[in-house]
């Protein structure tokens, strides 16, 4: 069984701001962990994953992850936040590279200028 | 690389209609592919994962015969909400794994929004 917790549905920062997005994980099994980002009515892009290696995750658009087993957390980050950025992040958990991936509730990004 | 392409990106249909939502995977074959719903201001729900050439597998509390999801080819899954009901509005969004490809994970459609009326 696999649960995911983001904490904090909504988050509100400046433009500029560091940008720091919460997602605790719960897996039996080795995790696959993914961010992903909504714009309205669109689908999923994925920002980043993690599978095995290297903890620290660098994605698309300036953002990364670290995957900490000890926290069981997988928390997105960016230095500097961009009004392009508001938007809907979703982090998910799989137990394999592409199985069922189950997604937490998802957090609200809005970016103030 | 790795485009999932899903068709229509909005439909609306009348109550006791069925409508068809087509995911295509453009520039890969698809073995797995993942139906979601997502409701206003929520997370993905997974209704159903279909395998080509076998029949999809569905998540518990999920009416197999409402929502019928075909996988014949390694590029095309469709799922068909049969007597569409105005409590079937929703976001349905597809996924399909990239497993075979040189990529890991998932690739995600762009959406269907369903209106019933």
């Amino acid at each position: 069984a696999q649960s995911v917790t983001q904490l904090g549905s909504h988050v509100s920062v400046s433009e500029g701001a560091l940008v720091l997005l919460r997602c605790n994980y719960s897996s039996s099994v080795p995790p696959y962990l993914f961010w992903y980002v909504q714009y309205p009515n669109q689908g999923l892009q994925l920002l980043l994953k993690y599978t095995t290696g290297a903890t620290l995750v660098k994605g698309i658009n300036g953002f990364e992850a670290e995957f900490k087993k000890s926290e069981t957390s997988f928390h997105l980050t960016k230095p500097s936040a961009h009004m392009s950025d508001a938007a809907e992040y979703f982090c998910a958990v799989s137990d394999t590279n592409a199985g069922k991936s189950t997604f937490g509730d998802g957090t609200t990004l809005t970016v103030k200028p | 690389g790795a485009v999932v392409s899903q068709h229509p990106s909005r439909v609306i249909c009348k109550s006791g209609t069925s409508v068809k939502i087509e995911c295509r995977s453009l520039d890969f074959q698809a073995t797995t592919m993942f139906w979601y719903r997502q409701f206003p201001k929520q997370s993905l729900m997974l209704m159903a994962t279909s395998n080509e050439g076998s029949k999809a597998t569905y998540e518990q509390g999920v009416e197999k015969d409402k929502f019928l999801i075909n996988h014949a080819s390694l590029t095309l899954s469709t799922l068909t909400v049969t007597s569409a009901h105005p409590e079937d509005s929703s976001f349905y969004i597809c996924s399909a794994s990239l497993t075979g490809t040189t990529n890991y994970g998932y690739t995600f459609g762009s959406g269907t929004r369903l209106t019933v009326v």
